[in-house]
């Protein structure tokens, strides 16, 4: 019963340094995304996939790049680290419907900090 | 574009009644989600609308008014572990991809 399972949960990052966050989730759910949070702030999307091999860009791309190679997988890469990419990273997922009621199973969280 | 307003924080006392307000400007509308954050932890899934009216869940109430776009969640016999962030999220109409935006928060702190 594991949901969305995000690693690593705690990660420092020199700047310029790249790195990889891994999702998973295994409730076959066709929607994944990823938000980054700030200090006292709402979610932010980052980018967001509809199915295996589909990806598009969110509210703040920038600086970041997905890929969607299967239903399960939604890594998120940071190819050169920057303080202002400091922050909570959550993955999330939510099933594909037409009436559009389904909410979003949310991952643990990334916690990174670029020094 | 979208604009979601909350109140940052509020503060009630253990047993009592509280009600956050959400205000939402959306190019459309396909529903709002209320998520429940607890510090340190990934947000949950709380309530859904999409009609006008009120939602009950046990303790939890939520309301929509669309033509005011303005939703409440409304919370009862609060407990000492209902201090939270609460999180409001529309979903606009024109997506296909279950998309929502979310407001910024309301961190809620319960007092004995």
């Amino acid at each position: 019963n594991a949901g969305v399972t995000q690693t690593p949960k705690f990660r420092i990052l020199k700047i310029g340094q790249s790195m990889t966050l891994q999702c998973t989730q295994d409730m076959n759910h066709n929607y994944m995304y990823w938000y980054r949070q700030d200090p006292g702030m709402g979610l932010k999307l980052i980018y967001y996939s509809v199915g295996a091999g589909i990806t598009d860009k969110g509210e703040v791309p920038n600086g970041y790049n997905v890929s969607r190679s299967t239903t399960e997988d939604f890594p998120l890469r940071l190819e050169l680290a920057a303080p202002s990419q400091t922050s909570v990273y959550f993955c999330a997922s939510s099933k594909r419907d037409a009436g559009s009621n389904q909410p979003q199973h949310f991952g643990d969280g990334t916690r990174l900090s670029i020094l | 574009g979208q604009n979601i307003d909350q109140p940052t924080e509020m503060t009630a006392t253990e047993g009592a009644i509280v009600q956050i307000n959400c205000t939402y400007q959306t190019s459309g509308f396909n529903g709002l989600f209320w998520y429940q954050q607890h510090a340190g932890e990934a947000p949950t899934f709380l309530s859904y609308n999409v009609l006008d009216g009120l939602e009950e869940k046990g303790r939890f109430s939520s309301f929509l008014s669309r033509s005011k776009g303005y939703s409440y969640l409304l919370l009862k016999e609060l407990q000492m572990k209902d201090s939270a962030s609460y999180l409001c999220a529309v979903r606009p109409y024109n997506t296909n991809a279950g998309k929502s935006t979310f407001g910024d928060g309301t961190t809620l702190t319960v007092k004995p």
